[in-house]
């Protein structure tokens, strides 16, 4: 089980919001700053969200990240099918000294 | 265009030896911390590996410590991964990743297959 927790599954319908979350504690995301990465199948995993928040050029502002203390979410606005993917979170951890990854959220867009 | 390039990947007995490269281009390799990241069959990513820039800070996770080290040349733009005393779990697809500075990982090569079984 991993140290940095997120739900097995996501779903919803096109267009709506949904919102993933990334439970951790305080020698990585108390401290550290959360990192999320979309993983197709058969595909190399993209960086969506980095340093809590922002977003690298090209990908679209549908997606969001916070973080407030110990946990982290990655939210996705008007969900498109093309969304349907896992999706992980990651984080250095102080005092394991080991980026940690969460246990990713597979998301259904129904 | 920034480039990630693979390889060294195979079957290998357990308890074997596997060394994995990784091919980088496109970019200021030696000023960049690089990382190896795994995914086993049917599970998530798990973060193997990570060097500084200059290949004097590196760092394992639990999982690997002790068996595999991970080193870099920066003279050639290449990232390595020496695995030793493999096990049936290490069996996965081994992703390099560049690192920015904040800490996420903005360049993934396509991956190179590690299958340890006898």
């Amino acid at each position: 089980q991993s140290v940095v927790t997120q739900p097995p599954s996501a779903s919803g319908t096109p267009g709506q919001r949904v919102t993933i979350s990334c439970s951790g504690s305080s020698p990585n995301i108390g401290r550290n700053t959360v990192s999320w990465y979309q993983h197709l199948p058969g595909r190399t995993p993209k960086l969506l969200i980095s340093n809590d928040s922002q977003r690298p050029s090209g990908v679209p502002d549908r997606f969001s990240g916070s973080k407030s203390g110990t946990s982290a979410s990655l939210a996705i606005s008007g969900l498109q099918s093309e969304d349907e993917a896992d999706y992980y979170c990651a984080v250095w951890d102080d005092s394991l000294g080991s980026r940690l990854f969460g246990g990713g959220t597979k998301l259904t867009v129904l | 265009e920034v480039q990630l390039v693979e390889s060294g990947g195979g079957l290998v007995r357990p308890g074997g030896s596997l060394r994995l490269s990784c091919s980088a281009s496109g970019f200021s390799f030696s000023s960049y911390s690089m990382n190896w990241v795994r995914q086993a069959p049917g599970k998530g990513l798990e973060w193997v590996s990570s060097t500084n820039g200059g290949g004097t800070s590196l760092f394992h996770a639990e999982s690997v410590r002790g068996r595999f080290t991970i080193s870099r040349d920066n003279a050639r733009n290449s990232l390595f991964l020496q695995m030793d005393s493999l096990r049936a779990e290490d069996t996965a697809v081994y992703y390099c990743a560049k690192e920015i500075a904040d800490g996420g990982f903005d360049y993934w090569g396509q991956g190179t297959l590690v299958t340890v079984s006898s």
